[in-house]
């Protein structure tokens, strides 16, 4: 199946800083990438949908000031959380959807990033 | 908002053991699929139902899907300690997947 990686896995940074993660779709062009926050023992809650050369469309209750999102290539998303605090701690999933989607919406999934804020 | 909920919320059970876990969604569905996830990993796809079919096997796993009770349920027979994992089901109401509350399972060496 098609490979879809984050960077950085992991990353624990201070109250108030940025902090940016990348989702790469590695072997097929992705129209569309999904960004999921993941609490501890819950499951996953989709934040956005991001379209490449477009703006991204948040869900209700994220703030798109606070997680920016550019999908400026077909290959490369980027989440960017800005004024970082503890209660953004969570795992984020990113998840990419290629170009000619099956009658499923076939979506692949990344490793995943951990983010703990001090 | 979650589109559905799975139950057992956890579940321990002894290798060699089958595990089942139910799912419910709430709106129409064209397919319902399950995945898997390690602690703190990624998620694996593990099978696809279509919303025409009612059963689907593939290895260990059996998918049943009733579209008219919106349940769907995941039996994995003789489990094996690398098992062990949250499995979730998963639905599309638009492009996105919505997933369930997830199941925890623990499988005893």
């Amino acid at each position: 199946g098609a490979v879809v990686s984050q960077h950085p896995s992991r990353v624990i940074c201070k109250s108030g800083t940025s902090v940016k993660i990348e989702c790469r779709s590695l072997d097929f062009q992705a129209t569309t990438m999904f960004w999921y926050r993941q609490f501890p023992k819950q499951s996953l809650m989709l934040m956005a949908t991001s379209n490449e050369g477009s703006k991204a469309t948040y869900e209700q209750g994220v703030e798109k000031d606070k997680f920016l999102i550019n999908h400026a290539s077909l290959t490369l998303s980027t989440l960017t959380v800005t004024s970082a605090h503890p209660e953004d701690s969570s795992f984020y999933i990113c998840s990419a959807q290629g170009l000619a989607p099956s009658s499923y919406n076939e979506q692949f999934f990344g490793p995943g990033t951990r983010l703990t804020v001090l | 908002s979650q589109q559905g909920e799975e139950d057992p919320q956890a579940l321990s059970i002894q290798e060699g053991e089958n595990a089942t876990m139910n799912c419910s969604y709430k709106t129409s569905i064209n397919n319902l699929q399950w995945y898997r996830q390690n602690s703190g990993r990624g998620l694996v796809h593990l099978i696809l139902i279509r919303s025409n079919e009612r059963e689907k096997h593939s290895g260990r796993l059996r998918v049943t899907l009733d579209t008219s009770k919106k349940s769907s349920s995941l039996l994995i027979t003789a489990s094996r300690a690398a098992d062990t994992a949250s499995y979730f089901c998963a639905t599309a109401p638009g492009r996105a997947l919505t997933f369930g509350s997830g199941t925890r399972l623990q499988v005893q060496p």
